[in-house]
């Protein structure tokens, strides 16, 4: 298994609906997780944290499922100005200062 | 603030030239780390700093050197490009670790020839 591996998309989501995705990794280890929003061609923005417990932010909610390892990102009532690819990012080998590890990211379009 | 500021946006290289990416932030950070972004592959982390004077090689540190001399600046040197550097390479910045949130640098789009 990869180190961290997203479904590429695209997903096409007309606006207004919900629309959720995973990220899988493979170090067990892994301790500090985050999604990371990127528009096209430009540089990777910090959209939220996951927690443990889970978090929401506005319309947007992160889950972590330790056991399966996969974090996943939930988008409710969903925007034209979501569209963007979102990146997974993972701590790296061993839970040491390695750095993040980022999956390729998911393409979202959201369709008016 | 600026923030995390690259130079240049964009650049030309043949093959076997050197040439250094700017990386300058003014936020105090800590950390700071430089990845490239090639199609199909995402992101890779080719080196990484802790704290002035400390540098680290991340995924893909071949062909590439870093130093720390300021907190504020990590510059990333290309000693002899190959075409397969062609790539987008970005600098991020965090005030502690990577396990805090990274603040990216808008990019320098390089192509080797």
């Amino acid at each position: 298994r990869k180190e961290v591996e997203q479904d590429p998309g695209p997903f096409n989501v007309p606006e207004g609906a919900t629309v959720a995705f995973n990220c899988t990794y493979s170090n067990s280890a892994s301790q500090s997780f985050f999604w990371y929003r990127q528009d096209c061609r430009k540089e990777p923005k910090l959209l939220m944290s996951v927690y443990s417990s889970g978090n929401e932010d506005g319309r947007f909610t992160a889950q972590l499922n330790r056991a399966s390892q996969y974090i996943s990102l939930l988008i409710r009532d969903s925007k034209l100005s979501d569209s963007a690819t979102y990146l997974c990012a993972v701590n790296g080998k061993g839970g040491g200062a390695d750095g993040l590890t980022f999956g390729k990211g998911t393409h979202l379009i959201i369709q008016p | 603030n600026a923030g995390v500021t690259q130079t240049p946006k964009f650049q030309v290289l043949k093959t076997g030239q050197s040439m250094t990416l700017q990386c300058a932030q003014d936020m105090n950070h800590e950390y700071m780390s430089w990845y490239r972004q090639d199609p199909g592959m995402g992101l890779r982390l080719i080196h990484y700093s802790v704290g002035a004077g400390i540098t680290d090689q991340g995924e893909v540190p071949n062909g590439y050197n870093v130093s720390r001399s300021t907190t504020e600046d990590f510059p990333l040197r290309l000693l002899s490009a190959a075409p397969s550097q062609t790539s987008v390479y970005f600098c991020a910045s965090s005030y502690r670790g990577y396990n805090e949130k990274l603040f990216f640098g808008s990019g320098t789009q390089l192509s080797v020839l």
